[in-house]
């Protein structure tokens, strides 16, 4: 499996612009989460979804961040409009479930999209 | 919000030395998980230990967990600079849904 895919791995964008991160899960996995990764911050859990449904959105900022999962080897998450302060790296992952049998709880990470809100 | 705290926040050691760190957490778990996270890379699971476990061994890598005390430790013997990386503890409240630490950056030195 070629793991799970982000797109595009960096973005640089104005203050304003809206913003459009993808993600492909990996096959088969019933969760999708998307994490925030900052110095200031960490790594903070945005939303996470179960068998494309959003379960758990309390992490999203605010309304300027939306995200869906049309489909089981689809998600986006959108900014709009961005803002210097939305600047950091942003992960998706996703995990096996109840189909992974001992490692059903193991998450499984993309390589990022650095984000550069200027 | 960040429910486990590693200590320490950043740990230095030569090559072939052991490299040990802590994981405190809040509230009850189903399992604690450790991550590993390279420069400019997306994390990367190394162990997941239950609840019901107090240790678990995967390669030079060993986990303890002590739910009386709610911490965790790992340890990596005969550490390689390949070892490099944050490494971060992550608690399971049985929602599947990750709560991580700040991290302890690990170098070693050759």
């Amino acid at each position: 499996d070629a793991g799970v895919i982000q797109s595009p791995r960096h973005e640089v964008t104005e203050m304003g612009q809206e913003v459009t991160l993808r993600c492909k899960p990996i096959s088969g996995h019933d969760y999708l989460f998307w994490y925030r990764q900052t110095m200031m911050r960490g790594l903070e859990l945005l939303i996470y979804f179960n068998n494309n449904v959003p379960i758990d959105d309390s992490g999203m900022p605010e309304d300027r961040f939306s995200a869906k999962m049309p489909n089981a080897s689809f998600s986006t998450l959108k900014i709009q409009p961005s803002e210097p302060r939305d600047s950091a790296v942003y992960f998706c992952a996703s995990s096996p479930g109840t189909s992974g049998g001992a490692i059903q709880e193991t998450q499984y990470f993309g390589p990022g999209t650095r984000l550069l809100v200027l | 919000s960040q429910q486990g705290e590693e200590d320490p926040q950043a740990l230095s050691i030569q090559e072939g030395e052991n490299a040990t760190m802590n994981c405190s957490y809040k509230t009850s778990i189903n399992n604690l998980q450790w991550y590993r996270q390279n420069s400019g890379r997306g994390l990367v699971h190394l162990i997941l230990i239950r609840s019901n476990e107090r240790e678990k061994h995967s390669g030079r890598l060993r986990v303890t967990l002590d739910t009386s005390k709610k911490s965790s430790s790992l340890l990596i013997t005969a550490s390689r600079a390949a070892d490099t990386a944050s490494y971060f503890c992550a608690t399971d409240a049985n929602d599947y849904k990750l709560s991580f630490g700040a991290g302890t950056t690990v170098t070693v030195r050759a």
